[in-house]
């Protein structure tokens, strides 16, 4: 079955650590997406990638690094520039043009110990 | 600044009655609207997606685009107890490969 995987479920992170999180799609999806979610809010965008190789910055990148260098892969780094990382980390992937849909990986629960 | 709102509720309905969500936009450029299902803990379900004024029916479920109003709805027929949850509105601009922006959600109660 085709899908995206988000790795680990549940994540903590010691003060000043780096912190990867892993998004794996099998759509053959051009477009992924990283979105935050904090209790009570919507998502907001944290950066997004149309094709291999290019990425550009959503509303809140800063604290926030990114990579594409396979269609199927799209990993997030929270560096120790992101002040308050405890949130809840979702992917999606689309196709692009008039019939897309966007969709979500598991998420991943970060917490900063 | 593109913005979405919805009002957090929560919205208590009861069950088999119609729940209606409602959806504002600020963009006037955004092309097509989403409604997700997100169940606490979850990551969200694709409902519905709408791109064309006028009203699109998937089951129970019909959204309504007015795009003069900025005005997206949701509308659920027959509501059940399993369709308690927080309902997310978004919208994207054409293509909607730059990423949709998302409402804070409405919470749903269906009472039994």
């Amino acid at each position: 079955d085709g899908g995206i995987t988000q790795s680990p479920k549940y994540l903590f992170r010691k003060e000043g650590q780096n912190v990867t999180l892993s998004c794996e799609q099998n759509l053959n999806h051009d477009a992924m997406y990283w979105y935050r979610q904090d209790p009570g809010q919507g998502l907001r965008l944290i950066y997004y990638s149309q094709i291999v190789n290019d990425f550009q910055k959503g509303d809140i990148a800063e604290g926030y690094s990114v990579s594409r260098e396979k269609k199927e892969s799209f990993p997030l780094t929270v560096t120790s520039a992101q002040k308050n990382p405890t949130a809840f980390y979702l992917c999606a992937s689309s196709e692009t043009g008039e019939n897309y849909g966007y969709t979500f990986g598991s998420g991943t629960r970060l917490t900063v110990v | 600044q593109k913005e979405v709102e919805q009002n957090s509720g929560p919205l208590s309905v009861p069950e088999g009655a119609i729940a209606s969500l409602n959806c504002t936009y600020s963009d006037r450029g955004s092309q097509s609207f989403f409604w997700y299902r997100q169940y606490s803990g979850k990551s969200p379900e694709l409902i519905m997606f709408i791109y064309s004024n006028g009203d699109k029916e998937d089951g129970r479920f019909t959204a309504q685009l007015n795009k003069a109003s900025q005005y997206v709805s949701l509308l659920i027929r027959d509501s059940q107890p399993s369709d308690s949850a927080t309902y997310l509105c978004a919208a994207a601009g054409w293509g909607g490969a730059d990423g949709l922006t998302f409402g804070k959600g409405t919470h749903l109660i269906i009472q039994p």
